[in-house]
């Protein structure tokens, strides 16, 4: 079946800086997501992509759908404590099966 | 407007139990699928439902079960309960069944399943 590899696993950065991250797959993928969970909570939607290439962004976040379609990144400017959390990539096909990344744990030193 | 719900959000059972989750997905969500999350796999897909049918199912044993009402909310079941049950299950509805465009999902807030 489909896989995500998403990279990296873990990050530890001092408030302030930027976070990037990002998933690959050998599959295609129609649409890409990227959540974010807190502890003991779902995954909240951050950013959702529908095109090859479109470059969408949610105020410090901004993501991008790779032109292959077969990859997506997730980048974070700015950051701050409440960014703390486990951020996940997910990929739609148009079989109808969503498949997700193992997750990035985002550490924020204040 | 309401989000995902899960009840209940946190449950304990034994070995062998059976034991039903609730979903009620967001008003005029009519697709719902359903995700174990445990430390060592991550999201694993169960399966949907869109018009109260089985759309999609992910590789679990048939003690997982799940169905779907007229007015779009779901259930999930998982009989004869094993150790390795214990996990988060979440929810998440869309407008739409995966794979149509309009498929974005929400996710609810997850029940928390122990089995002793």
């Amino acid at each position: 079946g489909q896989q995500l590899n998403q990279s990296p696993q873990s990050m530890f950065i001092q408030e302030g800086e930027d976070v990037s991250m990002n998933c690959t797959s050998s599959s295609i993928f129609n649409t890409w997501l990227w959540y974010k969970q807190d502890p003991g909570e779902g995954p909240v939607l951050l950013i959702a992509l529908y095109k090859a290439g479109e470059l969408t962004s949610n105020g410090r976040l901004t993501a991008q759908f790779g032109i292959t379609r077969k990859d997506s990144f997730l980048n974070i400017s700015a950051s701050i404590p409440s960014d703390v959390g486990i951020y996940f990539c997910a990929g739609n096909t148009n079989a109808g099966k969503s498949t997700f990344g193992d997750g990035t744990t985002l550490t924020v030193k204040p | 407007k309401a989000g995902v719900t899960q009840t209940p959000r946190y449950l304990i059972k034994t070995r062998g139990q059976q034991v039903t989750l609730s979903c009620s997905p967001i008003s005029g969500h009519r697709s719902v699928s359903w995700y174990q999350q445990t430390p060592g796999q991550g999201l694993q897909f169960l399966f949907e439902y869109f018009s109260e049918t089985q759309r999609n199912k992910g590789n679990f044993p048939g003690r997982f079960s799940g169905r779907q009402f007229s007015n779009s909310r779901s259930e999930m079941n998982v009989s004869t309960l094993e150790l390795g049950d214990s996990a988060l299950y979440l929810c998440a509805s869309s407008l739409e069944p995966s794979g149509r465009g309009m498929d974005t999902q929400y996710f609810g807030p997850g029940t928390r399943l122990t089995v002793l």
